[in-house]
Protein backbone atom coordinates (compact mmCIF):
# COMPACT_ATOMS: atom_id res chain seq x y z
CA UNK A 1 0.00 0.00 0.00
CA UNK A 2 1.88 3.67 -1.08
CA UNK A 3 -0.06 5.92 0.69
CA UNK A 4 0.08 9.46 -0.79
CA UNK A 5 2.67 9.74 -3.54
CA UNK A 6 4.13 12.76 -4.32
CA UNK A 7 6.83 13.70 -6.97
CA UNK A 8 9.47 15.06 -7.64
CA UNK A 9 11.15 15.10 -4.14
CA UNK A 10 13.53 18.06 -4.85
CA UNK A 11 13.18 21.18 -8.14
CA UNK A 12 15.12 23.96 -8.59
CA UNK A 13 13.09 26.69 -11.31
CA UNK A 14 14.74 30.14 -12.79
CA UNK A 15 11.67 32.37 -11.90
CA UNK A 16 9.33 32.50 -14.61
CA UNK A 17 9.55 28.98 -14.68
CA UNK A 18 6.34 26.94 -14.61
CA UNK A 19 6.20 23.49 -13.31
CA UNK A 20 3.55 20.65 -11.87
CA UNK A 21 4.34 18.78 -8.50
CA UNK A 22 2.13 15.59 -9.16
CA UNK A 23 0.52 13.60 -6.15
CA UNK A 24 -1.23 10.25 -5.89
CA UNK A 25 -3.05 8.41 -3.49
CA UNK A 26 -4.01 4.71 -3.43
CA UNK A 27 -6.51 4.93 -0.48
CA UNK A 28 -9.57 6.20 -2.31
CA UNK A 29 -9.78 9.33 0.12
CA UNK A 30 -12.35 11.72 -0.76
CA UNK A 31 -10.41 14.83 0.71
CA UNK A 32 -7.02 16.26 -1.01
CA UNK A 33 -4.79 19.14 -0.31
CA UNK A 34 -1.68 20.88 -0.76
CA UNK A 35 0.28 22.74 1.93
CA UNK A 36 3.70 24.54 2.49
CA UNK A 37 5.79 24.53 4.96
CA UNK A 38 7.92 27.46 5.75
CA UNK A 39 10.01 28.19 8.86
CA UNK A 40 9.01 29.32 11.86
CA UNK A 41 5.41 29.18 10.13
CA UNK A 42 2.65 26.77 10.50
CA UNK A 43 1.21 24.02 7.51
CA UNK A 44 -0.64 26.72 5.21
CA UNK A 45 -2.96 25.64 3.19
CA UNK A 46 -2.49 26.07 -0.54
CA UNK A 47 -5.88 24.37 -2.37
CA UNK A 48 -7.63 21.55 -1.59
CA UNK A 49 -10.29 19.14 -2.75
CA UNK A 50 -13.24 17.43 -1.48
CA UNK A 51 -13.91 15.11 -4.30
CA UNK A 52 -13.66 14.10 -8.23
CA UNK A 53 -14.43 17.25 -10.05
CA UNK A 54 -14.26 19.79 -6.68
CA UNK A 55 -11.40 22.02 -6.06
CA UNK A 56 -11.20 25.10 -3.52
CA UNK A 57 -8.93 27.97 -2.38
CA UNK A 58 -6.96 27.93 0.78
CA UNK A 59 -5.38 30.11 2.62
CA UNK A 60 -2.22 31.04 0.21
CA UNK A 61 -3.84 30.10 -3.22
CA UNK A 62 -2.16 32.72 -5.35
CA UNK A 63 0.41 31.61 -8.00
CA UNK A 64 -0.59 28.35 -7.83
CA UNK A 65 -3.67 26.03 -9.81
CA UNK A 66 -5.07 22.35 -9.43
CA UNK A 67 -7.85 19.90 -10.65
CA UNK A 68 -8.70 17.13 -9.34
CA UNK A 69 -9.85 15.23 -12.47
CA UNK A 70 -9.85 11.70 -10.68
CA UNK A 71 -10.05 10.49 -6.81
CA UNK A 72 -6.66 9.10 -6.88
CA UNK A 73 -5.15 12.42 -8.36
CA UNK A 74 -4.07 15.93 -7.32
CA UNK A 75 -1.77 17.81 -9.06
CA UNK A 76 -0.45 21.10 -8.24
CA UNK A 77 0.79 23.47 -10.60
CA UNK A 78 2.62 26.55 -10.38
CA UNK A 79 1.79 28.96 -12.94
CA UNK A 80 4.88 31.44 -12.92
CA UNK A 81 7.26 30.34 -10.35
CA UNK A 82 8.61 32.97 -7.89
CA UNK A 83 11.42 33.20 -5.54
CA UNK A 84 8.37 33.55 -2.92
CA UNK A 85 7.42 29.98 -3.89
CA UNK A 86 10.64 28.34 -2.39
CA UNK A 87 9.13 25.82 0.13
CA UNK A 88 8.15 22.50 1.18
CA UNK A 89 5.41 21.45 -0.20
CA UNK A 90 2.95 18.45 0.75
CA UNK A 91 0.06 16.43 -0.20
CA UNK A 92 -2.12 15.27 2.30
CA UNK A 93 -5.40 12.90 1.93
CA UNK A 94 -8.43 11.84 4.61
CA UNK A 95 -11.18 9.90 3.90
CA UNK A 96 -13.15 13.00 4.96
CA UNK A 97 -12.87 15.98 5.71
CA UNK A 98 -15.83 16.06 7.75
CA UNK A 99 -15.60 13.41 9.97
CA UNK A 100 -14.48 13.01 13.11
CA UNK A 101 -10.92 11.99 13.20
CA UNK A 102 -10.15 14.10 9.79
CA UNK A 103 -6.73 12.20 9.98
CA UNK A 104 -4.21 13.53 7.25
CA UNK A 105 -1.68 11.45 5.40
CA UNK A 106 0.79 13.12 3.75
CA UNK A 107 3.34 12.14 1.15
CA UNK A 108 7.11 12.88 1.60
CA UNK A 109 6.98 16.18 0.46
CA UNK A 110 8.81 18.58 -2.23
CA UNK A 111 11.37 20.68 -1.59
CA UNK A 112 11.40 23.50 -4.58
CA UNK A 113 13.84 25.94 -4.35
CA UNK A 114 13.55 28.87 -6.91
CA UNK A 115 15.91 30.90 -8.41
CA UNK B 1 -8.39 36.01 13.77
CA UNK B 2 -7.56 32.59 13.88
CA UNK B 3 -4.34 31.59 16.01
CA UNK B 4 -3.09 28.67 17.07
CA UNK B 5 0.33 29.42 19.92
CA UNK B 6 2.99 26.77 21.25
CA UNK B 7 6.21 27.05 22.24
CA UNK B 8 9.12 26.84 19.58
CA UNK B 9 11.59 25.09 21.52
CA UNK B 10 11.68 22.58 24.65
CA UNK B 11 14.47 20.57 25.59
CA UNK B 12 13.89 17.39 27.80
CA UNK B 13 16.65 14.42 29.10
CA UNK B 14 15.98 10.79 28.17
CA UNK B 15 13.84 8.73 30.15
CA UNK B 16 11.80 11.80 31.69
CA UNK B 17 7.88 13.51 31.19
CA UNK B 18 7.64 16.40 28.91
CA UNK B 19 4.55 18.58 28.23
CA UNK B 20 4.05 20.67 25.42
CA UNK B 21 1.19 23.23 25.88
CA UNK B 22 -0.86 24.74 23.02
CA UNK B 23 -3.79 27.34 22.88
CA UNK B 24 -5.90 28.30 19.88
CA UNK B 25 -8.44 30.94 18.99
CA UNK B 26 -10.16 29.92 15.83
CA UNK B 27 -14.22 30.60 14.46
CA UNK B 28 -15.47 27.50 15.37
CA UNK B 29 -14.21 24.35 16.83
CA UNK B 30 -14.25 20.72 15.92
CA UNK B 31 -11.33 19.39 17.73
CA UNK B 32 -7.80 19.47 18.40
CA UNK B 33 -4.87 17.41 16.18
CA UNK B 34 -1.41 16.71 17.50
CA UNK B 35 1.06 15.42 14.57
CA UNK B 36 4.64 14.34 14.79
CA UNK B 37 7.18 15.49 12.32
CA UNK B 38 10.58 14.81 12.45
CA UNK B 39 13.26 16.53 10.70
CA UNK B 40 13.09 16.28 6.52
CA UNK B 41 9.66 14.07 6.68
CA UNK B 42 6.20 14.73 6.67
CA UNK B 43 3.97 14.95 9.73
CA UNK B 44 2.93 11.98 11.03
CA UNK B 45 -0.95 11.74 12.90
CA UNK B 46 -0.79 11.43 16.67
CA UNK B 47 -3.83 11.95 18.59
CA UNK B 48 -7.28 13.81 17.53
CA UNK B 49 -9.42 15.38 20.80
CA UNK B 50 -12.83 16.75 20.59
CA UNK B 51 -14.14 16.67 24.08
CA UNK B 52 -12.85 17.42 27.40
CA UNK B 53 -9.97 15.46 29.28
CA UNK B 54 -6.73 13.25 29.01
CA UNK B 55 -6.82 10.68 25.76
CA UNK B 56 -3.97 8.52 26.69
CA UNK B 57 -2.34 6.36 23.62
CA UNK B 58 0.81 3.93 25.11
CA UNK B 59 3.66 7.07 26.08
CA UNK B 60 2.14 9.53 24.81
CA UNK B 61 -1.77 11.47 25.87
CA UNK B 62 -3.52 14.18 25.01
CA UNK B 63 -5.48 16.41 26.74
CA UNK B 64 -7.94 19.10 26.07
CA UNK B 65 -10.21 22.32 27.32
CA UNK B 66 -12.57 23.64 25.88
CA UNK B 67 -13.48 26.57 27.47
CA UNK B 68 -10.07 27.51 28.22
CA UNK B 69 -8.80 26.83 24.32
CA UNK B 70 -6.06 25.01 25.58
CA UNK B 71 -4.63 21.05 25.20
CA UNK B 72 -1.47 19.27 25.60
CA UNK B 73 0.34 16.73 24.60
CA UNK B 74 2.68 14.52 27.53
CA UNK B 75 4.97 12.73 26.24
CA UNK B 76 6.48 9.57 28.99
CA UNK B 77 9.57 7.66 29.24
CA UNK B 78 10.83 10.10 26.55
CA UNK B 79 13.15 8.31 23.85
CA UNK B 80 16.32 9.67 22.09
CA UNK B 81 13.69 8.81 18.66
CA UNK B 82 11.05 11.28 20.23
CA UNK B 83 13.18 13.81 19.20
CA UNK B 84 10.94 16.02 16.24
CA UNK B 85 8.73 18.78 16.13
CA UNK B 86 5.45 18.15 17.52
CA UNK B 87 2.55 20.15 15.14
CA UNK B 88 -0.69 21.80 16.72
CA UNK B 89 -3.75 22.08 14.89
CA UNK B 90 -7.23 23.03 15.57
CA UNK B 91 -10.60 22.08 13.31
CA UNK B 92 -12.37 25.23 12.57
CA UNK B 93 -16.03 25.68 11.69
CA UNK B 94 -15.44 25.19 8.17
CA UNK B 95 -13.56 21.54 8.95
CA UNK B 96 -10.15 23.38 8.08
CA UNK B 97 -7.01 22.84 9.63
CA UNK B 98 -5.17 25.99 11.25
CA UNK B 99 -1.69 25.06 12.24
CA UNK B 100 0.95 26.38 15.08
CA UNK B 101 4.18 26.66 13.62
CA UNK B 102 5.49 23.32 15.66
CA UNK B 103 7.72 23.29 19.23
CA UNK B 104 11.02 21.62 18.67
CA UNK B 105 11.70 18.69 20.94
CA UNK B 106 15.22 18.43 22.11
CA UNK B 107 16.08 14.92 23.78
CA UNK B 108 19.41 14.86 25.76
CA UNK B 109 21.22 11.73 26.87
Amino acid sequence: NAGVTQTPKFQVLKTGQSMTLQCAQDMNHEYMSWYRQDPGMGLRLIHYSVGAGITDQGEVPNGYNVSRSTTEDFPLRLLSAAPSQTSVYFCASSYSNRENTGELFFGEGSRLTVL
Amino acid sequence: GQNIDQPTEMTATEGAIVQINCTYQTSGFNGLFWYQQHAGEAPTFLSYNVLDGLEEKGRFSSFLSRSKGYSYLLLKELQMKDSASYLCAALDSNYQLIWGAGTKLIIKP
